[in-house]
C-alpha cells in the first residue's frame, strides 16, 4: 500500500513566522510531489509542485524535496492569517510506468496563523 | 469555461436512491479525474479518463459506482443504491494531458457535496 503521511496538526504559528509543513511517502520511486491548500468548505488549490531534489521557491512558499529520505516539506515565510488552511501533500507514485496524474494524498495538516 | 465546473454543488438523497454527479472539464483537456474526499481526510482517487475511455478505475469502491465520459468532455459519476457511507465531497479535475497532470498537477472543481440520509 503506497502511503503519504502528514502530521494532522493543528500547527499554530504567529503572524510573520515561518510555518514548516512536512510529508513523508512510502515509495522511493515516486516521481512528482504537490502541495495543495484547502480552505474550509472549499476544494483543494494547487500551490506548488516539485520533482527534483532540492528547493523550489515561489514567492513566500518554498518546497523542499529529499528523495533519499522520502521527505517533502513546504515552508511558508512571513505567515499571514490568510494562510490559515489545511495543507495537503500529494504524490505521483511510480505505478508500473503509468504516466498520468493519479495522485495519492496525505490527510492534510491544519495550519493556524494567529495575529 | 475558465475552470472545472461541477453540478450540483450539493445533493441530498435518501439511502438506496440513485444519483448522478456531473463534471464539465476545462475545454480541450483530455485527461479527467474523479476523487472523493471524506471529512478530515485527503482526496482519494476514484477514476481517470483519457478521452472517452476509463484508463484507470481502480479507485472505484465497488460496483455501485460507475462513471462515463461519452464524448470525451463532460463526465458523469453514477452511484446506485446509495449508502450513508457514500456521503462525501466528490471532486473532479482535468488536465491537458495525462502526462501533464503527472508533472504539473491540476486544479479541482468546486466539488459536489453528497449527503445520503
Amino acid at each position: 500500500q503506497k502511503e503519504v503521511e502528514q502530521n494532522s496538526g493543528p500547527l499554530s504559528v504567529p503572524e510573520g513566522a515561518i510555518a514548516s509543513l512536512n510529508c513523508t511517502y512510502s515509495d522511493r520511486g515516486s516521481q512528482s510531489f504537490f502541495w495543495y491548500r484547502q480552505y474550509s468548505g472549499k476544494s483543494p488549490e494547487l500551490i506548488m509542485f516539485i520533482y527534483s531534489n532540492g528547493d523550489k521557491e515561489d514567492g513566500r512558499f518554498t518546497a523542499q524535496l529529499n528523495k533519499a529520505s522520502q521527505y517533502v516539506s513546504l515552508l511558508i515565510r512571513d505567515s499571514q492569517p490568510s494562510d490559515s488552511a489545511t495543507y495537503l501533500c500529494a504524490v505521483k507514485f511510480n505505478s508500473g510506468g503509468t504516466s498520468y496524474g493519479k495522485l495519492t494524498f496525505g490527510q492534510g495538516t491544519i495550519l493556524t496563523v494567529h495575529p | 469555461g475558465a475552470g472545472v465546473s461541477q453540478t450540483p454543488s450539493n445533493k441530498v438523497t435518501e439511502k438506496g436512491k440513485y444519483v448522478e454527479l456531473r463534471c464539465d472539464p476545462i475545454s480541450g483537456h483530455t485527461a479527467l479525474y474523479w476523487y472523493r474526499q471524506s471529512l478530515g481526510q485527503g482526496p482519494e482517487f476514484l477514476i481517470y479518463f483519457q478521452g472517452t475511455g476509463a484508463a484507470d478505475d481502480s479507485g472505484l469502491p465497488n460496483d455501485r459506482f460507475f462513471a462515463v465520459r461519452p464524448e470525451g468532455s463532460v463526465s458523469t459519476l453514477k452511484i446506485q443504491r446509495t449508502e450513508r457511507g457514500d456521503s462525501a465531497v466528490y471532486l473532479c479535475a482535468s488536465s491537458l494531458s495525462g502526462t501533464g497532470g503527472a508533472v504539473y498537477g491540476y486544479t479541482f472543481g468546486s466539488g459536489t457535496r453528497l449527503t445520503v440520509v
